[in-house]
């Protein structure tokens, strides 16, 4: 069963427009990961943020965690066309190190 | 940089068809992953393998679904007989194992379409 759910389903921005998304989940986690995945490919991994952090960077991402909230936020700032994916927050529960992903945000950076 | 290799990349068979999967992680990760992933979803486990042992297969259709590992580098998932629901893009990942990073490293896919 999936854990985290994303939100917006769906964005669609302007190329150098911020871009954001937002996860929550349901039970008490270890850490949190981005992962983005071009149309028809393989997931690749943005950036992991552990329970004990609340904001992480890492070149244009920004990344926070609200543990009490049980929710997380991506940002991408200055996006562009290569932005173009799908976005998925997984979760990796404190009892096991296996992971659970959200559906994801689409989103489209128009040139 | 090493990658994760899944074969075939696209595969279409008839219902009640065997169809099987192959995935070579990256050399050295003891930990394997099977996800299935429906269009406009997030990937689903299916499997987990530590080595040549499975860890987690609670989510894998076992009348039908089968996984191994069996000298704990490469995997195959199988499916018989397929059916129409299981038309779907199967994802392989791996990951260094127990108390590494929890980074996954995703192969390109199968997609499977079930006719």
């Amino acid at each position: 069963s999936q854990q985290g759910e994303e939100d917006p389903q769906a964005l669609s921005i302007q190329e150098g427009e911020n871009a954001t998304m937002n996860c929550s989940y349901k039970t008490s986690i270890n850490n949190l990961q981005w992962y983005r995945q071009n149309s028809g490919r393989g997931l690749v991994h943005l950036i992991l943020i552990r329970s004990n952090e609340r904001e992480k960077h890492s070149g244009r991402l920004r990344v926070t965690l609200d543990t009490s909230k049980k929710s997380s936020s991506l940002l991408i700032t200055a996006s562009r066309a290569a932005d173009t994916a799908s976005y998925f927050c997984a979760t990796a529960p404190n009892n096991n190190n296996d992971m659970r992903f959200g559906a994801g945000t689409r989103l489209t950076v128009k040139p | 940089e090493a990658e994760v290799a899944q074969s075939p990349r696209y595969k279409i068979t008839e219902k009640s068809q065997a169809v099987a999967f192959w995935c070579d992680p990256i050399s050295g990760h003891a930990t394997l992953y099977w996800y299935r992933q429906i269009l406009g979803q997030g990937p689903e486990l299916l499997v987990q393998f530590q080595d040549e042992s499975v860890v987690d297969d609670s989510q894998l259709p076992k009348d039908r679904f089968s996984a191994e590992r069996l000298k704990g580098v490469d995997s195959t998932l199988k499916i018989q007989p397929a059916e129409l629901g299981d038309s779907a893009m199967y994802l392989c990942a791996s990951r260094l194992g127990p108390g590494s990073s929890y980074e996954q490293y995703f192969g390109p896919g199968t997609r499977l379409t079930v006719t």
